[in-house]
């Protein structure tokens, strides 16, 4: 079945550095989405990817999906303390199935 | 607007219970329904998906089955539990196909002693 990788597991920043995550796949996606899950909470949707090259931003978050669509990634500039969480990257296997990533683990020492 | 209650939010039961899991979705009819398992600092495990009333997709074998005996009801149990089936279940729905987000319920916290 469709494989979803994420890297790195885990990253720990200083207030207001940068923090990226990785999304890989092992098929050609459809469409990627991107979820945070607080520490103790559920998954929360932030946003969709579905046209190759496609780049989104959120305030400080940028999302890129890749041009083989294969591929994703999440960029926080200037990360604040409200950033922890861990963020999971999430592709349609399918139309039936959601496969997460494995997730990014940010934590921040303010 | 479209709502999914999952309870209980946390549960402790011993080795050899029974075990039943509830999630309802309530403003939309005919979703997907998912459950998934992260145990502790993990990602994310589908274990099972639904499609409609009755038809139940098993990710993984387990010790774990659904069911869905309503068109918004999807329920997880088990028979007899493992310590390995403690973490975190999460509940969720979306639209068919999977072009739109996933919503989660809050979850339930299991722990097996």
């Amino acid at each position: 079945g469709q494989q979803v990788m994420q890297i790195p597991q885990y990253q720990h920043v200083q207030e207001g550095e940068d923090f990226t995550t990785y999304c890989n796949s092992s098929t050609t996606l459809s469409n990627i989405q991107w979820y945070k899950q607080r520490p103790g909470g559920h998954p929360v949707f932030l946003i969709q990817l579905v046209k190759s090259g496609e780049v989104k931003k959120q305030k400080r978050l940028t999302f890129q999906f890749g041009e083989a669509k294969k591929n994703s990634s999440l960029h926080i500039t200037a990360t604040q303390t409200t950033d922890v969480g861990t963020y999971f990257c999430a592709g349609p296997e399918g139309a039936q199935k959601l496969v997460f990533g494995q997730g990014t683990r940010l934590t921040i020492n303010p | 607007s479209q709502t999914i209650h999952q309870w209980p939010a946390t549960l402790v039961q011993p080795v050899g219970s029974p075990l039943s899991l509830e999630c309802t979705v309530e403003g939309t009819s005919n979703p997907n329904l998912y459950w998934y398992r992260q145990a502790a600092g993990r990602g994310l495990q589908l274990l099972f998906y639904s499609v409609g009333i009755g038809q139940i997709s098993s990710e993984v074998p387990q010790n774990l089955s659904a069911s869905r005996p309503q068109d918004r009801q999807f329920i997880l149990s088990s028979k007899k539990l493992l310590l390995s089936d403690s973490g975190f279940y999460l509940c969720a729905w979306s639209f068919f196909p999977w072009n739109t987000e996933a919503f989660f319920g809050q979850g339930t916290r299991l722990t097996v002693v």
